[in-house]
């Protein structure tokens, strides 16, 4: 069965204190690997795939990396606007697209 | 483009009645899924439609729901009768197709509560 696990639980930075989050995974077999932000009341919202390991993918502040076990989301001088709940989640190969997640990191960012 | 629609958005019931939501998918996008997010279990795959068939609905929790797909364009998740532990965000999804990309994109969700 696949797994996603994503720490810390809750993370709390100052504006400009830079920090990783992490995602550790069991999979038969990756298709793919995403990283979706989700604020308070609404649906995820879509960052990131990587697909395999050493891929990397930047937006704005945000940097996604991964290995065959995990990935980091790398955030380079946070601002307020970046809290939210991070979630990762694996695709598996194989026939059925379907996404197993993580229970999602959930960032503030203090001015 | 319009985006995954959902309703309703917020639903307040009493135990026992009958609940439906209501998903609109991303035209052309032949894949939607339903998804249930808690508090202690996150988001948790519901059931899986491709090109209109349930391909996965192991993730139904029992026998009260029940979710319909009748055409490209429309899905239902039914819950009756509704119970207190049935509160939750309930997501639809979609995306287009394996060939086309692996991205799946999100409703604003439903949320639930059963008093």
């Amino acid at each position: 069965e696949d797994q996603v696990t994503q720490s810390p639980e809750a993370l709390r930075l100052q504006e400009g204190e830079s920090s990783s989050l992490n995602c550790s995974y069991t999979v038969s077999g990756l298709r793919g690997l995403f990283w979706y932000r989700q604020d308070p009341g609404k649906g995820p919202e879509f960052l990131f795939t990587l697909y395999s390991a050493g891929e990397e993918k930047e937006k704005e502040r945000l940097k996604a990396t991964l290995t065959k076990k995990e990935s980091f989301l790398h955030i380079t001088a946070p601002k307020p606007e970046d809290s939210a709940t991070y979630l990762c989640a694996v695709q598996a190969t194989g026939a059925n697209s379907k996404l197993t997640f993580g229970k999602g990191i959930t960032l503030s960012v203090r001015p | 483009d319009a985006g995954v629609i959902q309703s309703p958005r917020h639903e307040v019931t009493e135990m026992g009645q009958e609940v439906t939501l209501r998903c609109k998918p991303i035209s052309g996008h032949n894949s939607l899924f339903w998804y249930r997010q808690t508090m202690m279990r996150g988001l948790e795959l519901l059931i899986y439609f491709n090109n209109n068939v349930p391909i996965d609905d192991s993730g139904m929790p029992e026998d009260r729901f029940s979710a319909k797909m009748p055409n490209a364009s429309f899905s239902t998740l039914k819950i009756q009768p509704s119970e207190p532990r049935d509160s939750a965000v309930y997501f639809c999804a979609t995306h287009r197709g394996r060939s086309s990309g692996n991205t799946i994109y999100f409703g604003e969700g439903s949320w639930l509560t059963v008093v």
